[in-house]
């Protein structure tokens, strides 16, 4: 079954540091996706991302985020000056069809630890 | 009021046991309706689709009233690997497809 992988499983950085957590989605998907969820809270939608520009993001995603597809394969976040809040887990999702229906397909996380 | 809103639990249910789970949500422009689950520590996983007629897929069976915005779960004969946080997810009209907007989730432990 094709999966959504990322890289790495769980880093732990300094506040002031800068984060880039990376995801290879699904080969034939177009559209990619960013959402995190904080220890014990609900999963949260930070951005979505299609042809090579973020078609949505939200009140959280803001200029600390960026999002980039830097070749055919991969799909980063890049979070430029850490804080405390940020500590989380990121989820990278990947959607095919777009169409009703369609099945976003998450990839497992990268738990990010902010001290 | 929260955007998808549910009832945390958790349930304890054993083996064998139906249980239902409720989920309500504020946007009546909402389009897409969904449970997902999600094991400790996982990623969310979509378990069904909810549409308006309902639906069914083996134990489980989703519903959704538009009318009183509120979409249903419910499982029959629970087994033990059940247990998991149950995620109502819906798509709110005007957004991208692939926007969804989780509830807190329910937690179920089904035990022997």
């Amino acid at each position: 079954e094709p999966e959504v992988t990322q890289t790495p499983s769980h880093q732990v950085t300094q506040m002031g540091q800068e984060v880039i957590l990376r995801c290879v989605p699904i080969s034939n998907h177009l559209y990619f996706y960013w959402y995190r969820q904080i220890l014990g809270q609900k999963v949260e939608f930070l951005v979505s991302f299609y042809n090579n520009e973020i078609s949505e993001k939200s009140e959280i995603f803001d200029d600390q985020f960026s999002v980039e597809r830097p070749d055919g394969s991969n799909f980063t976040l890049k979070i430029r000056s850490t804080k405390l809040e940020d500590s989380a887990m990121y989820f990278c999702a990947s959607l095919g069809d777009r169409g009703l229906g369609g099945e976003l397909f998450f990839g497992e996380g990268s738990r990010l630890t902010v001290l | 009021r929260k955007e998808v809103e549910q009832d945390p639990g958790p349930f304890n249910v054993p083996e064998g046991a139906t249980v239902a789970f409720n989920c309500t949500y504020s946007n009546s422009a909402s389009q897409s309706f969904f449970w997902y689950r999600q094991d400790c520590r996982k990623e969310p996983k979509l378990l069904m689709s909810v549409y308006s007629s309902g639906n069914e897929d083996g134990r489980f069976t989703a519903q959704l009233n538009r009318a009183s915005q509120y979409i249903s779960l419910l499982i029959r004969d629970s087994k033990l690997s059940d247990s998991a946080t149950y995620l109502c997810v819906v798509i709110a009209g005007g957004t991208s497809y692939g926007k969804l907007t989780f509830g807190q989730g329910t937690i179920l432990t089904v035990h022997p």
